[in-house]
């Protein structure tokens, strides 16, 4: 059974605190990490799909890394403000034949940002 | 705009009654899926569609119908032989090919059984 895990499960920082959060993922049949942004009573949002070991993505304040050879990606806010408040999704794409299979989802990591 | 809708926002069932819940998009994307959430778990997949009239069960299809009569839809029936229905059910579509693509999410329908 495939598994993908976010730590920790949830996070409480202050305005302006840089923070990261992990995904680990199995590293065997690897197609592509998406992370995902789902704030309260709208829909997950795509924040990054990220496809090579080594891989490092931006977004504003918002970046990721990838290592694909041992499992896990970390995804990093700098600053983080009130709005940042979300639970972010890590989900993994298998390797299905050399296409890209269906997404297996971690549980999320559920960030608060105090103003 | 260009987007996934699911209605209803709220439905509530009486056990032993089939639902059923709506999604459709006007994306012109070929793969939709739906996902259940319970709490303090991650989003679980009950069936996809990658083409019209063509689709496959997921991780948890037991007690869950679909069809994809057209590209633009794809209801979630929601039968009296799923044991435990009461969730949150998000839908989503992508396109699909070659390339890697995020998946879009609608906002999501919150089934509950009384």
């Amino acid at each position: 059974i495939l598994n993908v895990e976010q730590s920790p499960q949830s996070l409480h920082v202050q305005e302006g605190d840089s923070t990261n959060f992990t995904c680990s993922f199995p590293s065997s049949n690897f197609y592509a990490l998406h992370w995902y942004r789902w704030e309260t009573a709208k829909s997950p949002e795509a924040l990054f799909v990220m496809t090579l070991n080594g891989d490092e993505k931006k977004k504003g304040r918002i970046s990721a890394t990838l290592n694909t050879k041992e499992g896990y990606s970390y995804l990093y806010i700098k600053g983080s403000q009130p709005e940042d408040s979300a639970t972010y999704l890590c989900a993994f794409n298998v390797n299905y034949g050399g296409s890209q299979g269906n997404l297996i989802f971690g549980k999320g990591t559920k960030l608060s940002v105090k103003p | 705009d260009g987007g996934i809708t699911q209605s209803p926002k709220y439905l509530f069932r009486k056990e032993g009654q089939n639902v059923t819940l709506s999604c459709e998009q006007n994306l012109n994307h070929d793969a939709m899926y739906w996902y259940r959430q319970d709490p303090g778990q991650g989003l679980r997949l009950i069936y996809y569609s990658q083409i019209v009239n063509d689709f496959q069960k997921g991780d948890i299809a037991e007690g869950y119908s679909v069809s994809r009569e057209k590209k633009e839809s794809f209801p979630l029936t929601v039968t009296s032989a799923q044991k435990n229905p009461t969730a949150f059910y998000l839908c989503a579509s992508r396109t699909h090919g070659r390339r890697i693509d995020e998946q879009f999410f609608g906002p999501g329908t919150r089934l509950t059984v009384l």
